[in-house]
């Protein structure tokens, strides 16, 4: 299995407060991805990273921010939480595409509830 | 923009039997990978099966086995001799070879497979 974790695995918040979930991976690879998981809407890419402190948004990244600094770590902050960023939250990374490494491997995910 | 549909939001079969789940998808590309996921219920998602857009070749991986049908966009997925342990979701994705260089994967909405005994 690649080695992906996220942190915190769970968490409640309040709407208004900042929140960072952290993907941590020891496989050097140079693509990580955050989605978030919803019923009816299956996966959707929020930010991606192609390189240290290289990111790009994805289809649903508004409220949500992330940074690179270092190439095993990226971070997902929301902001200003609110209800609808209630939700189950994966990272996932990828080596440089081609031959038998192109594919993502997947972190175990992070349950966040905002009341 | 390219789309992926999954049109089966739910489906079950008898344990032993074959499942065919369906996925279809929309591109103007002509070069890209297609992928199917597990995500069984301890929510890990886990790389099923790949293909590639230029093989003709269906991909096989043990019990699990693709349809590509590229001038259909069809990417369905076969599982044969269904276990128990292949309950969970499955999601079909798709990535395209962008010449920016970047990498982006879209998603289906998934399929819950059911296994019964």
């Amino acid at each position: 299995d690649a080695g992906i974790t996220q942190s915190p695995r769970h968490k409640v918040t309040e709407t208004g407060t900042p929140v960072t979930l952290r993907c941590h991976q020891t496989e050097n690879h140079r693509y990580m991805y955050w989605y978030r998981q919803d019923p009816g809407h299956g996966l959707r890419l929020i930010h991606y990273s192609y390189g240290v402190k290289d990111t790009d948004k994805g289809e649903v990244s508004d409220g949500y921010s992330v940074s690179r600094s270092k190439t095993e770590d990226f971070l997902l902050t929301l902001e200003s939480a609110t209800s609808s960023q209630t939700s189950v939250y994966f990272c996932a990374i990828s080596a440089q595409p081609g031959g038998t490494q192109e594919t993502q491997y997947f972190g175990p995910g992070t349950r966040l509830l905002v009341l | 923009a390219q789309t992926v549909t999954q049109s089966q939001p739910e489906m079950s079969v008898q344990e032993a039997e074959t499942v065919t789940l369906s996925c279809t998808y929309d591109t103007s590309e002509s070069d890209y990978y297609l992928f199917w996921y597990k995500q069984p219920p301890s929510r890990q998602m886990i790389l099923v099966i790949r293909q590639e857009a230029y093989k003709q070749q269906n991909a096989t991986e043990n019990r699990f086995s693709v349809n590509f049908q590229k001038a259909a966009k069809s990417f369905s997925l076969k599982i044969s001799d269904s276990q128990l342990g292949d309950a969970a979701m499955y999601f079909c994705a798709y990535r395209r070879d962008p010449v920016s260089g970047t990498y982006k994967y879209i998603f289906g909405t998934g399929t819950r497979l059911k296994v019964l005994a």
